[in-house]
């Protein structure tokens, strides 16, 4: 049974049109993740929610947005998607943030292509 | 900042070959370590992890790590690998030992095993 679901897998948008991706979790878990993974690059954290709390990775532009509007959904809107943009953005939950030995469980990932 | 270095980005071997695929982290103090692997049009998942006591970490599917924390080194080895085993293997580090929000992963290793 799929745990983290991320739909769609694959996206389609324009250069500058406001996009989003979605993500839920039957995990029940506290803490949400959005991952970046560019073409044979490693994954790269964007932000998390722990619970309602949002904490945003230093060097995630402003372009990027996340909303969690309960424990089930996390969302990522990208306000104005430029080329460099296009990527595999990754969902991710885990139990707790505490302890630091926490297993992330990812979706299966949607694919962006900006045109 | 730290970083996740993984040596090889594809590997190729025969069935019944044994495995080893390095992985080295930059940070001094106290870590948590993890391999992920992801299988042909799946998610990531984990497929073992070190975050304290005995250095030699068994994980699913016959794969183990070894932690050499004078080597900064965490390498997943397998005795004898299987077609089933294609995959792609990311080393991830953890360095907050009391959160889990500062997960940085390796590039990724490609690896293919021939029938």
């Amino acid at each position: 049974d799929a745990m983290v679901i991320q739909n769609p897998r694959y996206q389609v948008t324009q250069f500058g049109k406001p996009v989003t991706l979605s993500c839920s979790q039957t995990l029940n878990h506290n803490v949400m993740y959005w991952y970046q993974q560019k073409s044979s690059q490693a994954p790269k954290l964007l932000f998390h929610y722990y619970d309602k709390d949002f904490n945003n990775e230093a060097d995630t532009p402003d372009n990027f947005q996340s909303r969690r509007p309960n424990t089930s959904f996390c969302f990522l809107d990208i306000r104005s998607p430029g080329l460099g943009d296009a990527a595999m953005y990754l969902c991710a939950t885990s139990r707790d943030l505490r302890g630091g030995g926490e297993t992330q469980y990812f979706g299966p990932g949607t694919r962006l292509l900006v045109l | 900042a730290q970083s996740v270095s993984q040596h090889n980005h594809h590997v190729i071997l025969s069935e019944a070959a044994s495995l080893e695929l390095g992985c080295n982290y930059s940070y001094g103090g106290t870590v948590n370590l993890f391999w992920y692997v992801q299988y042909p049009g799946q998610h990531l998942q984990l497929l073992l992890k070190y975050f304290s006591g005995d250095p030699l970490v068994k994980g699913i599917k016959g794969f183990e790590a070894e932690f050499i924390k004078s080597k900064f080194s965490f390498n997943l080895r397998k005795p004898s690998v299987q077609w089933s085993d294609t995959a792609e293997y990311f080393c991830a580090v953890n360095s907050d030992p009391y959160n889990n929000n500062d997960m940085r992963f390796g590039a990724g290793t490609r690896l293919t095993v021939k029938p």
